[in-house]
């Protein structure tokens, strides 16, 4: 059974730095597109960035509202996808969900998620 | 970016009906798109890929259909269990984008 369980959210403030983890099972990782997709209730699923598979060189992919600011990694060896997020602004308060995207691109399977704040 | 906008954002449905929802692409996306179901406090769970595909263990009362710009989502026959909101995502190019939800609700 594929599992994806996130870990690393709270409540930051405004120009912080936040780094999000997923921990991930049931499934081969190092052949997997890993996602992050983040929710709110004003503006539904957002996706967020990619990171692809060693056989696509880890190539990294991102969304224009986080580009430069948030990083996508893996750890292969610890099953294990990462996002850090710097500079962050009050309009990235979401749930941020880790998904599993195969080598197809679409969101195969989904975490929970975890809730980031950005306030003062 | 290649926006999607879904129709309609709530529809209003009883036990037994057919229901389709529409997601419609703003460039060709060829057949590269796939359905979402989310229920409340729950995270999204995928139906349908490569617009018609049904995801393994998904009830056969689901089924997509469209190509290039014009996608629908049908259940055949509405089950107590499919009142939730449905999502439609394009993964032809980057950004990946999603529709902003149709939420099924009860009559």
């Amino acid at each position: 059974e594929v599992q994806l369980v996130e870990s690393g959210g709270g409540l930051v403030q405004p120009g912080g730095s936040l780094r999000l983890s997923c921990a991930a099972s049931g499934f081969t990782f190092s052949d997997h597109y890993m996602d992050w997709v983040r929710q709110t209730p004003g503006k539904g699923l957002e996706w967020v960035g990619r990171s692809k598979n060693k056989a696509n060189f880890y190539t990294t992919e991102y969304a224009a509202s986080v580009k430069g600011r948030f990083t996508v990694s893996r750890d292969d060896s610890k099953n294990s996808l990462y996002l850090q997020m710097n500079s962050l602004k009050t309009e990235d308060t979401a749930v941020y969900h880790c998904t599993t995207a195969g080598s197809s691109g679409y969101e195969i399977a989904w975490g929970q998620g975890t809730m980031v704040t950005v306030s003062s | 970016d290649i926006q999607m906008t879904q129709s309609p954002s709530t529809l209003s449905a009883s036990v037994g009906d057919r229901v389709t929802i529409t997601c419609r692409a703003s460039q060709s996306i060829s057949s590269w798109l796939a359905w979402y179901q989310q229920k409340p406090g729950k995270a999204p769970k995928l139906l349908i890929y490569k617009a018609s595909s049904l995801e393994s263990g998904v009830p056969s009362r689901f089924s997509g259909s469209g190509s290039g710009t014009e996608f629908t989502l049908t259940i055949s026959s509405l089950q107590p269990d499919d009142f939730a909101t449905y999502y439609c995502q394009q993964y032809s190019s980057y950004p990946l984008t999603f529709g902003g939800g149709t939420k099924v609700e009860i009559q």
